[in-house]
């Protein structure tokens, strides 16, 4: 089945304490991306990869780090978790960069203490 | 301003009516004009979109466009209680670029 997999969808952590999300597809699209969902601001686009060794800055970029070393993965680091970072975090993948036709991982919901 | 404003609804209506969701958009560069499905729990998904100004039709749904007036619009026939979820407009720039709206949340009740 295709689909996008994001690890873990629920976690609780503590200011500070790195952690990592990670992202996989199965599609071999080349363009991944993340984003973040907050009520009333909608979903807004932190880092993006056009393909392998290849990111780029989105809107919302503070805080957090990615990677694309295989095509398949793209995982989303916060180095120092902040309160303000708790939020749905969702990757998604497309088959290109210009296709407009996103698909999404389930999300993964994180609370910063 | 933001770039597309949404209307959050909710918006609650009785099965079989017809809805209307609207969005209004700021830059005129925009050409591409997507909606996406969002359920309860789950990451969204491409439902239709449109190119340029005019309308397209896909089963019960239409969406459409005016430039002229930078307003997008997402109509539901016969509207069905599976309809239920959040409607996300989002208009394309470039590179996959989408800028969302924050999303209306429909409820459609049997």
């Amino acid at each position: 089945e295709a689909q996008v997999t994001q690890n873990p969808r629920y976690l609780i952590t503590v200011t500070g304490k790195k952690l990592t999300v990670t992202c996989s597809q199965n599609m071999n699209h080349e363009y991944m991306s993340w984003y973040r969902q907050d009520p009333g601001l909608g979903l807004r686009q932190i880092y993006y990869s056009m393909n392998v060794e290849v990111t780029d800055k989105g809107d919302v970029p503070e805080g957090y780090k990615v990677s694309r070393k295989e095509k398949r993965n793209f995982p989303l680091i916060l180095e120092s978790p902040s309160p303000n970072q708790t939020s749905l975090y969702f990757c998604a993948s497309s088959l290109g960069p210009n296709t407009g036709e996103l698909f999404f991982g389930e999300g993964s919901r994180l609370t910063v203490l | 301003q933001k770039e597309v404003e949404q209307d959050p609804g909710p918006l609650s209506v009785p099965e079989g009516a017809i809805v209307s969701l609207n969005c209004t958009y700021s830059n005129s560069a925009f050409q591409y004009f997507m909606w996406y499905r969002q359920y309860s729990r789950k990451g969204p998904e491409l439902l239709m979109y449109t190119y340029s100004s005019g309308n397209k039709e896909d089963g019960r749904f239409t969406a459409q466009v005016d430039k002229s007036s930078k307003y997008i619009s997402l109509f539901i026939r016969d509207s069905q209680p599976s309809d239920s979820a959040t409607y996300l407009c989002a208009p394309k720039g470039g590179y996959n670029k989408l800028i969302f709206g924050a999303g209306t949340r429909l409820a459609v009740h049997p």
